[in-house]
């Protein structure tokens, strides 16, 4: 059974940092993409990030391209979402997900991360 | 950036009606449009792929149709257990985009 565990939120101000991580189970994690999507408060969607299987491209939403980092640790099955100078529009439920043909297809249950002073 | 137009942004229907939502994209996204179910403190869940495609365990009440710019996802006998919010998601081009979503709720 695919599980992705994700972890790593909390109340942060803004300007800060916070690195995010999602362990996976149940699947070869070196073999299959990975994404962040996130979601403010009582809004929709937001994707905002794409890693390769093997690291080799990362793609970037526009709202956090040079603000935030997408990695992987093929040996530790764990995804990682580095924040950098966090805004309070940052504020939301974050998700990973593994790619199935492109789409996301397993998400995890999501953790939550709030920009506040 | 592709931008995916999603309406309505909210649909009220009956216990056995069939209910549509489209989704319009700014250019040809030739067919790589993804729907998602997701209820309230849940993790979306993936329906349909590529257009029509069902995901193993979709209900066959669940459907998709479209090409070009232009796609809509249907419901056909509303159950109760279909009452969530609903997102396109265009899986062309990156950055991968999502409709704002429709609410879909009981009348």
């Amino acid at each position: 059974e695919v599980q992705l565990v994700e972890s790593g939120g909390g109340l942060v101000k803004p300007g800060s940092s916070l690195k995010l991580s999602c362990v996976a189970s149940g699947f070869t994690f070196s073999s299959y993409g990975m994404h962040w999507i996130r979601q403010a408060p009582k809004k929709g969607l937001e994707w905002i990030a794409l890693i390769y299987y093997d690291s080799s491209n990362k793609y970037y939403a526009d709202s956090v391209k040079g603000r935030f980092t997408i990695s992987r640790d093929n040996s530790k099955n764990t995804l990682y979402l580095e924040m950098n100078s966090l805004r309070s529009e940052d504020t939301a439920m974050y998700y990973c997900a593994k790619t199935s043909t492109r789409v996301p297809l397993y998400w995890g249950q999501g953790v939550m991360v709030t920009v506040s002073s | 950036d592709i931008q995916m137009t999603q309406s309505p942004p909210s649909l009220s229907a009956s216990l056995g009606d069939k209910v549509t939502i489209t989704c319009q994209a700014s250019q040809n996204i030739n067919k790589y449009i993804a729907w998602y179910q997701q209820k309230p403190g849940k993790a979306p869940r993936l329906l349909i792929r590529y257009t029509s495609t069902l995901e193993s365990g979709t209900p066959s009440r669940f459907s998709g149709s479209g090409s070009g710019r232009d796609y809509s996802f249907s419901i056909s006998n509303v159950e109760s257990e279909d009452i969530a919010s609903y997102y396109c998601l265009q899986y062309d081009n990156l950055p991968y985009t999502f409709g704002a979503g429709t609410k879909l709720e009981l009348k």
